[in-house]
This record gives structure tokens, sequence and C-alpha cells, in this order.
């Protein structure tokens, strides 16, 4: 069985500090792992994504994620947040066989001027 | 290259009605997924379809069942509706399917169960 954890549902950061968000994930296989964006009254969007390869995965708008194996991590990091960057973040996880595909709960991010 | 296309945006139904909801997906895209959002339970997954035929299903009673037709259009049908349905369903479209995870989301069908 396969989960993802989104630790905070709800995280502030100042305009142009560090954005962390926080993803764990449980998979019995090597998992296929995302970022999506929602905006409110919108659908989700997808930032990046892990398949295979490189562990470090930069998406849009800046973003980038680390897979960490040992650890079963999937942060979302921005350096220096934006006004925009205020939404809805989810994280999911599928395998290569594809045949589910689990979100998050979701992490409500929020920017103060 | 239009997106992903959901009707209706808005509707309100009351416990026992049955609805239809429908998804237009990106041209070329044979897979078609959904999806219920909720505040409680987040985003479940409901099933996919992969040129006309269900691939994949999440875990949801039978009362929410789906189609897709030869132009990759797909509805999906709650059938007797209660209460806890009220969520917003999305569709997501995608040329290979959900393993692939490069899912393309319309805006969504916000359903309201009275």
């Amino acid at each position: 069985a396969q989960s993802v954890t989104q630790l905070g549902s709800h995280v502030s950061v100042s305009e142009g500090a560090l954005v962390l968000l926080r993803c764990n994930y449980s998979s019995s296989v090597p998992p296929y792992l995302f970022w999506y964006v929602q905006y409110p009254n919108q659908g989700l969007q997808l930032l990046l994504k892990y398949t295979t390869g490189a562990t470090l995965v930069k998406g849009i708008n800046g973003f980038e994620a680390e897979f960490k194996k040992s650890e079963t991590s999937f942060h979302l990091t921005k350096p220096s947040a934006h006004m925009s960057d205020a939404a809805e973040y989810f994280c999911a996880v599928t395998t290569n066989t594809g045949n589910q595909f689990y979100f998050g709960t979701g992490t409500s991010l929020t920017v103060i001027p | 290259k239009a997106g992903v296309t959901q009707t209706p945006r808005y509707l309100i139904k009351t416990r026992g009605q049955q609805v239809t909801l429908s998804c237009s997906p990106i041209s070329g895209h044979r897979s078609v997924s959904w999806y219920q959002q909720t505040p409680g339970q987040g985003l479940q997954f409901l099933f996919e379809y992969f040129s006309e035929t269900q691939r994949n299903k999440g875990n949801f009673p039978g009362r929410f069942s789906g189609r897709q037709f030869s132009n990759s259009r797909s509805e999906m049908n709650v059938s007797t509706l209660e209460l806890g349905d009220s969520a917003l369903y999305l569709c997501a479209s995608s040329s290979a399917g959900i393993g692939t995870g490069e899912l393309f989301f319309g805006e969504g069908s916000r359903l309201t169960v009275l």
C-alpha cells in the first residue's frame, strides 16, 4: 500500500523567505513522486515530478524538490517566496504500475507581504 | 491547445437524485481520470478510463460510475446522491495514463447535495 503524508496543513512565510513544504511517502516499490499546485477555484497544475534518475528535480516557478530514499521524503522548496505562490500544494505518489494515484492532504501556503 | 473542460461547473442536487458530469480531455489524450475533493477527505482517486476501458478504480461504492466515449470524452455518474457526495469533482487527462503522473486537470465540477 502507498500513502503520502504532508506535514503542516498551513504554512506561512514572509515574501522573500524560503519556502519548505514537507512530504513523506510510504511505498513498497520504487515510487513516482509529484507536486501539484492548486490556485483558488482552479484545477491542479503539475509543478514537478520524480520518476528515476537525478534526485534533485527542478520544476516551474522556481520550485524544486529532492527525492531522499533513506528518509522517504520529497520536500518542496523555493528560495524566495512571491505573493503569487500563495496556493494549496499537494504531494502525490504512484508507481510504475500506475494503478492508483494517491494525494497528500495538502498544504495551504500563505505569503505575508 | 485547449485544456481540459468540465461541465457543468456548479450544480445543486437533492438527496436521492443522480448526477452526470462531463469531461473533455486535451486533444490526443486517451486517459481520463476522476477525483473527488472534499475538505475532510482531501483528494481521492475515483477511476481512470483509457481508450474507452476502465483501467483502474479507487475505493468508492458502486454508486459512482463512469464511461468514456470513442472521442475520449468521459462522463461520471453518481446515483442515489447522499449529503456526503457534496464535493469538487476533478477530472484529469493524460496521454499515457496516471502512471506517468503528468496529469492535466480541469477546473472541476462543484456538486452540492441538499
